[in-house]
């Protein structure tokens, strides 16, 4: 499975747009790049997923490159509630046997 | 939907015991799995399901056995519990088409 490289931890204040990068520079042409997140003591959550083009849902955005070798989550307007680790997942098509890293801890200052 | 729903919460096993973690689903999902996530890593894939009757390993297997007689119970049976195995277990589950997956709540295991 192709890796996927985040930045450890991230910080950000309330009500900020938040950009959180991934880059997965060995992705192939069937891998879907997946987000998720994980809220203290609970178990991962999914955000959104997409292949090649940007997408956009109520939680957030997915803007990914035009050679997809890295991708950018945004969160528009960060909330204390976002305060959790992120995790960037590629997985093939109809895959669903995700590869977790350690993800980015993202931190909400109010 | 009550989702994907794990029990128990909590457990603390002695080195040599078994038990079994229990997961459910009311989704009809055909795909479930189980991860472990030690402190401070993230998710490591032990056993995964593709419908009932079927199973797989995935990452980190040993130690553990897994069935799938229905399609909304999968548990995973720890058969001799070590320390090394002290972790939160999580169990998801998803449809067979589509990329989003429901975690449970997960199992936090202690082994002395």
């Amino acid at each position: 499975d192709a890796k996927t490289t985040q930045p450890n931890s991230m910080e950000s204040n309330e009500e900020e747009p938040v950009h959180l990068p991934c880059n997965h520079s060995t992705i192939s042409g069937t891998d879907y790049i997946h987000w998720y997140r994980q809220l203290p003591s609970q178990g991962p959550e999914y955000v959104i997923h997409g292949l090649t083009s940007n997408v956009n849902n109520r939680m957030a955005s997915l803007a990914i490159a035009e050679d997809r070798k890295s991708s950018t989550l945004i969160l528009h307007r960060a909330t204390l509630r976002d305060a959790a680790v992120y995790y960037c997942i590629l997985s093939r098509l109809g895959g669903q046997n995700f590869v977790f890293g350690p993800g980015t801890r993202l931190s909400v200052l109010p | 939907n009550a989702g994907v729903t794990q029990t128990p919460k909590f457990q603390v096993l002695k080195t040599g015991q078994s038990m079994t973690l229990q997961c459910a689903q009311d989704m009809n999902h055909e795909y479930m799995s189980w991860y472990r996530q030690d402190p401070g890593m993230g998710l490591r894939l032990i056993h995964y399901s593709v419908g009932a009757g079927i199973t797989d390993q995935g990452e980190v297997p040993n130690g553990y056995n897994v069935s799938r007689s229905t399609t909304e119970d999968f548990p995973l049976r720890l058969l001799s519990a070590a320390p090394s195995q002290t972790s939160v277990y999580f169990c998801a589950s998803s449809p067979p088409v589509g990329d989003e997956q429901y975690f449970g709540p997960g199992t936090r295991l202690t082994v002395t």
